[in-house]
């Protein structure tokens, strides 16, 4: 079983439809998680941390439910630019600066 | 300030040719990270550098791959001699102790024939 496990899709959306996706990780020690985003040919970047109580930046909102181990990415009113692959990344204290990387999840948001 | 650099963006060589990937950090970061990202396999770290030193080579798929930090400021990534398995994205990538967000660089496109 892979450490981080995402569903890979991909999500057809169309524009200004509501997505949601979920990612679970398998080591109960891990302590910190991230939405990475990674556009077609290009370099991931970090979307936004994800925090115990939840946060939210703009349309975009990160939950973690650490009794069941998983966490998830709340798109609303997404736009054609939101197309891209979404990938979960965990740390845990065992592994200091060393980050777990999920397969990603693959979102196409149609007109 | 620049982002992590790398060189070069593309690379098409021949089975059994010895290839050479660099890595320019951002300035001030003392970890940087060799990854490695495919279709089948995904993002795959190989081996990770903290002030220079290798702290996990773990991830290196064998002894034709070597990676050498000289110093803050400067990394390569050696595949000798290559095969058509390694064609891949290469990414390097750099953090600041304390910091968790990775900054990662344009990758490098192999293609080994």
């Amino acid at each position: 079983r892979k450490e981080v496990e995402q569903d890979p899709g991909p999500f057809n959306v169309p524009e200004g439809a509501t997505v949601a996706f979920n990612c679970t990780y398998s080591n109960s020690a891990s302590q910190s998680f991230f939405w990475y985003r990674q556009d077609c040919r290009k370099e991931p970047k970090l979307l936004m941390s994800v925090y115990s109580s939840g946060n939210e930046d703009g349309r975009f909102t990160a939950q973690l439910n650490r009794a069941s181990q998983y966490i998830s990415l709340l798109i609303r009113d997404s736009k054609l630019s939101d197309s891209a692959t979404y990938l979960c990344v965990v740390n845990h204290m065992d592994s200091n600066y060393q980050l777990i990387w999920g397969a990603g999840t693959k979102l196409i948001i149609k007109p | 300030d620049a982002g992590v650099i790398q060189s070069p963006r593309h690379e098409v060589t021949e089975m059994g040719q010895e290839v050479t990937l660099r890595c320019k950090p951002i300035s001030g970061h003392d970890y940087l990270f060799w990854y490695r990202q495919t279709m089948m396999r995904g993002l795959e770290l190989l081996i990770y550098f903290n002030n220079n030193v290798p702290i996990d080579d773990s991830g290196m798929p064998e002894d034709r791959f070597s990676a050498k930090m000289p110093n803050a400021s400067f990394s390569t990534l050696k595949i000798q001699p290559s095969e058509p398995r390694d064609s891949a994205v290469y990414f390097c990538a750099s953090s600041l102790a304390g910091v968790k967000e990775q900054f990662f660089g344009p990758g490098t496109r192999l293609t080994v024939l």
